[in-house]
């Protein structure tokens, strides 16, 4: 069966300072990969999403990047956070062009200060 | 692109009672359509979906009907209980690359 991680489940961190959020999936391939935030717990904004390696697509501008080193593995970085970084950040797989879900994992509680 | 709009964004009923929530779409070329379940502090979870080429679906106490040609789908949850409580969230997708979602609707269910 498919799983997905991501780490850590909390971060606080001062404004200014850098971010790295890595999600990695586990019992598939070359699956789709997502990383969205929710704010106040409400609706899902997309971020970033992948169709395979090195393949990112930005879907807001803003000072979040994304990479995929790896086939199930997916970083969301930030050089310098602002206060409106905060919220709680999701990522999430789907199979590539299939009918079917997106599966996302436990999610990143993340509080700037 | 594709417009989901998702009704009611609160809904509270009695233990017992049937919720029922609401979405369209205006992609006429989406033919996937999955429902999650976000309890506080966690990830969303699929809980049921319907593609295109069926009407309705049931999974227990849960049921999702699709009307394509006035693109819209429900959530129909029956004898609902307590831990019903939740987020829940529509979504419709083309291709399965991309996801559109729903604002949302938190139901509260009252023991």
């Amino acid at each position: 069966s498919q799983t997905i991680h991501q780490w850590p489940a909390t971060l606080v961190q001062p404004v200014g300072s850098p971010l790295s959020l890595e999600c990695t999936v586990e019992g598939t391939s070359n699956p789709n990969l997502y990383w969205y935030r929710q704010a106040a717990g409400r609706g899902l904004q997309l971020l970033f999403y992948s169709v395979g390696i090195g393949q990112i697509s930005s879907e807001v501008p803003q000072n979040l990047s994304a990479s995929r080193p790896q086939d199930r593995q997916f970083i969301l970085s930030s050089k310098k956070l602002l206060l409106s970084d905060s919220g709680f950040y999701l990522c999430a797989w789907s199979v590539l062009l299939a009918e079917s879900g997106q599966y996302f994992g436990p999610g990143t509680r993340l509080t700037v200060t | 692109g594709e417009n989901v709009e998702q009704h009611p964004s609160t809904l509270s009923v009695q233990e017992g009672d049937s919720a029922v929530i609401k979405c369209t779409y205006s992609d006429s070329a989406s033919n996937y359509f999955p429902w999650y379940k976000q309890e506080l502090g966690k990830g969303p979870q699929l809980i049921i979906d319907i593609r295109s080429n069926v009407g309705e679906k049931k999974d227990q106490r849960i049921a999702v009907t699709l009307n394509k040609t006035a693109k819209h789908f429900s959530l129909h949850i029956t004898e609902t209980q307590p831990e019903d409580s939740a987020v829940y969230f529509c979504a419709a997708s083309t291709t399965g690359n991309q996801f559109y979602f729903g604002t949302g609707t938190s139901l509260t269910v009252i023991p």
